[in-house]
């Protein structure tokens, strides 16, 4: 069964680009959440979706937003990118179904921004 | 919103001996306690997980105990390998079947010497 998979791994962009990550779940899962983890903030949530809709935000700009579209895939958009943007940005899949909450990691895409 | 503490940063234990690491959160809602290890460079692994309704888990040489009454967990691994050097992040959870998102600790360096 193939893990959670993420591309691309690495990036580099220029302050006030744009960028857009993928994720590509488990076979079977429907849930997909982003997380961004830097060395000062740690991991932190940035949304979840399920069934294409957005069910759960934390605390980002709007600059960020993301999408599920009907096979599970799930994509984030960073827009008018920032120097502080630079973080690893993960993404996690779980069913998501009633009482079966554990979620499986992607290897990540690596952002670079200067 | 959820606020999940961890200690200590950083353990450095002799290999054979135990190590301990411990997580507070804030909301007594929450139901769903993962760890999760992530060993440099690559993605962070689900090792084990506890559930509210559940006081103490065990998975060979790892165990997690949950208080809900004091609202702490704890992380226990014994005969610590070198393998097992990693960072060690808790995580807490309201899963309740229609959003869940992870509220994650600072993370544990652990190191195992010889």
């Amino acid at each position: 069964k193939a893990g959670v998979t993420q591309t691309p791994r690495y990036l580099i962009k220029t302050r006030g680009q744009q960028v857009t990550l993928s994720c590509s779940p488990i076979s079977g899962h429907r849930s997909v959440s982003w997380y961004q983890q830097t060395p000062g903030q740690g991991l932190q949530f940035l949304f979840e979706y399920f069934s294409e809709t957005q069910r759960n935000k934390g605390n980002f700009p709007g600059r960020f937003s993301g999408r599920q579209f009907s096979n599970s895939r799930s994509e984030m958009n960073v827009s008018t990118l920032e120097l502080g943007d630079s973080a690893l940005y993960l993404c996690a899949s779980s069913l998501g179904g009633t009482g079966i909450p554990e979620a499986f990691f992607g290897q990540g895409t690596r952002l670079t921004v200067v | 919103g959820e606020n999940v503490e961890q200690h200590p940063s950083t353990l450095s234990v002799q290999e054979g001996d135990s190590a301990v690491i411990k997580c507070t959160y804030s909301d007594s809602a929450s139901n769903y306690f993962p760890w999760y290890k992530q060993e440099l460079g690559k993605r962070p692994q689900l090792i084990i997980d506890i559930r509210s309704n559940v006081g103490e888990k065990k998975d060979q040489r790892i165990a997690v105990t949950l208080n809900k009454t004091a609202k702490h967990f704890s992380l226990h691994i014994t005969e610590t390998q070198p393998e097992d050097s990693a960072v060690y992040f808790c995580a807490a959870s309201l899963s309740t079947g229609t959003a869940s998102k992870l509220t994650f600790g600072t993370g544990t360096r652990l190191q195992v010497t010889l």
